[in-house]
Order: C-alpha cells, then sequence, then structure tokens
C-alpha cells in the first residue's frame, strides 16, 4: 500500500526564509512525484512535476527534488514571501493511481 | 485558460437525501476524478473514468456512484446522504495516459450533511 508522509504538518517563518518542506513516499514503485499548492477553500494547483527518471525540477523560485532510493521528495522555496503561505501536499503517481500526502501548511510572516 | 468548473462551492443538504455534484472542464481531457478531502486524512480518491460511460472505483467508492455521459462533465451522485459524507469534494482531470497526474483542480465543493 502507497503511502505519503508529510512532516511537518504546520511551518512558520519569517519573510526572506529559505525554506525546505519534506514528503517521504513507501512505494519504490513510483512513476512521478507531484507538489501542489492549496489556498483556504480552494482546489489544488500544480507546482512542479518530476518523472521518476529525472532528479529534479525548477520553477521560478521553487525547486523540487526526488531521491527514489530514500523514499524521498523535498520542495525548495528560495526567499518566501507572505503570498507563498498555503498549504502544499505533495502526491506519489504510481500505476493508476495517485496517492496524496496530508500537506504541510507554510505560514510566511512579514 | 483551462479550467475545472464545481457547480458549487457550498452545499447543505439532509441525511438521506439523493445529492448530486456536477463537475465540468474545457480542456478535452479524457480522464476524470472525484476525491474527498478531510483534515488529517488527506485527499482520497472516490471515483474516476477514463472515457465517456467508463468508470473505476477508487479507494472509497461505498456509498456514491458517478455517471459520464458526456466527455467534458463528470457527475458524483450521494444515493442516500449521511453525515460522514460531510466533507470538502474536488473534482480534477488529466489526459489520456495520464492516470497517475491529474493535474487540474477544480475550486472544490464543501458539502454539509445535516
Amino acid at each position: 500500500k502507497q503511502e505519503v508522509t508529510q512532516i511537518p504538518a504546520a511551518l512558520s517563518v519569517p519573510e526572506g526564509e529559505n525554506l525546505v518542506l519534506n514528503c517521504s513516499f513507501t512505494d519504490s514503485a513510483i512513476y512521478n512525484l507531484q507538489w501542489f499548492r492549496q489556498d483556504p477553500g480552494k482546489g489544488l494547483t500544480s507546482l512542479l512535476l518530476i518523472q521518476s527518471s529525472q532528479r529534479e525540477q525548477t520553477s521560478g523560485r521553487l525547486n523540487a527534488s526526488l531521491d527514489k532510493s530514500s523514499g524521498r521528495s523535498t520542495l525548495y522555496i528560495a526567499a518566501s514571501q507572505p503570498g507563498d503561505s498555503a498549504t502544499y501536499l505533495c502526491a506519489q503517481g504510481g500505476y493508476q493511481k495517485v496517492t496524496f500526502g496530508t500537506g504541510t501548511k507554510l505560514q510566511v510572516i512579514p | 485558460d483551462v479550467k475545472v468548473t464545481q457547480s458549487s462551492r457550498y452545499l447543505v443538504k439532509r441525511t438521506g437525501e439523493k445529492v448530486f455534484l456536477e463537475c465540468v472542464q474545457d480542456m478535452d481531457h479524457e480522464n476524470m476524478f472525484w476525491y474527498r478531502q478531510d483534515p488529517g486524512l488527506g485527499l482520497r480518491l472516490i471515483y474516476f473514468s477514463y472515457d465517456v460511460k467508463m468508470k473505476e472505483k477508487g479507494d472509497i467508492p461505498e456509498g456514491y456512484s458517478v455517471s459520464r455521459e458526456k466527455k467534458e462533465r463528470f457527475s458524483l451522485i450521494l444515493e442516500s446522504a449521511s453525515t460522514n459524507q460531510t466533507s470538502m469534494y474536488l473534482c480534477a482531470s488529466s489526459f489520456h495516459g495520464q492516470i497517475n497526474q491529474p493535474q487540474h483542480f477544480g475550486d472544490g465543493t464543501r458539502l454539509s450533511i445535516l
């Protein structure tokens, strides 16, 4: 059974800090790993998708890495801003299914 | 701009009612998904569909059914609503061959069963 874990559940940082969000998965038969952002009361917005053959993806101030051997992915956010405050979810894509973590709620304090 | 639209943002229904949640996408996606999201449990897949009139059970299909009569529309049906179905419901879609990559989500329907 696929399980995806995100620790911590909540994180508060001052504006301008660089930060790392963690995601652990148990199934080594991973097809891809996605990071999403969810604002309160809203749906999910895809941020980055890493295929199993890749090690990282970058978009602007975001960088996501994938280490299949250790079952871990990280989302690095550079120079955090108050607008980055949201819940970040990772999702492991397997054969015909996606398993989501429960998310890390990030608050960036001005 | 690509869009997945869920018919209601908030919905309040009574126990035993038949409830319909509608989702429409304008991206010509083959795959469509229904999830529910609960605190501490994350997103759980209820049903998905990879083509018109096709449906597959997800992880928690009990108490739900779905309908996909047109490519752009995927409906979730609560046959007889119960209080444990109070939740946030999210619809998503993706292209064919991307069952493991639901990339586009609607804004969700927060459903309360009283």
